[in-house]
């Protein structure tokens, strides 16, 4: 079955710091890869996501991951983080089924930006 | 565009009870999705519909029951409310064609407490 692993259940840095969020997925195939990103309060927002091609993909507000099929990784990564990047980040993966196009979250990771 | 709407935001149930959730979308998407969150276990997926008169079970269906009489409307139902259900509801959708049916929209959220 796919999985999604996020290793870090919270992380602080400081404002302007850079920042790595680790993602690591199980998928036999190619695999399409997200990321989200949830506000306090608020239903989660698309940051970016990987289908094909270039590895290193760039999204919104800033942010960046890459795919690694060596290290089964998909890192988001932020060179300076702003207040308000505060949030809940997850990683997804899509998995084709028969019926529907499956997205499976991992458990999050929880930002704090300390100013 | 309004995008997903999810009333009520908050709600608090005695054991037993019962409820509808609403989720609403403008989006014209053919794909619509139930979610609940719970700390530290990501998303996890309740009932899905991919049409208008369609659904399906998800990962955690028992307990829950949708249904999607309009392409727009997605319920969620809950007969009778137990504690284990206290938790985040997400409403989500999505289009159906190829990879963008991955790209899920959500809604804010609607916060249940059962006691």
């Amino acid at each position: 079955a796919q999985s999604v692993t996020q290793p870090d259940i919270h992380i602080t840095v400081s404002e302007g710091a850079s920042l790595e969020l680790r993602c690591n997925y199980s998928y036999g195939a190619t695999p399409y890869l997200f990321w989200y990103v949830q506000s306090p309060g608020q239903g989660l927002q698309l940051l970016l996501k990987y289908f094909s091609g270039d590895t290193l993909v760039q999204g919104i507000k800033g942010f960046e991951a890459e795919f690694k099929r060596s290290q089964s990784s998909f890192n988001l990564r932020k060179p300076s983080v702003h207040w308000s990047d505060a949030a809940e980040y997850f990683c997804a993966v899509g998995e084709r089924k028969t019926s529907y196009d499956k997205v499976i979250f991992g458990p999050g990771t929880s930002l704090s930006v300390i100013p | 565009n309004a995008g997903v709407t999810q009333t009520p935001k908050f709600r608090v149930l005695k054991t037993g009870q019962s409820m509808t959730l609403l989720c609403a979308q403008d989006m014209n998407h053919e794909y619509m999705y139930w979610y609940r969150q719970d700390p530290g276990m990501g998303l996890r997926l309740i009932h899905y519909s991919v049409g208008e008169g369609t659904t399906a079970k998800g990962e955690v269906p028992d307990g829950y029951n949708v249904s999607r009489l309009k392409k727009q409307n997605f319920l969620l139902g809950l007969e009778s409310a137990a504690p284990s259900q206290t938790s985040v509801y997400f409403c989500a959708s999505s289009y159906h064609t190829g990879k963008s049916s991955y790209e899920q929209y959500f809604g804010p959220g609607t916060r249940l407490t059962v006691t």
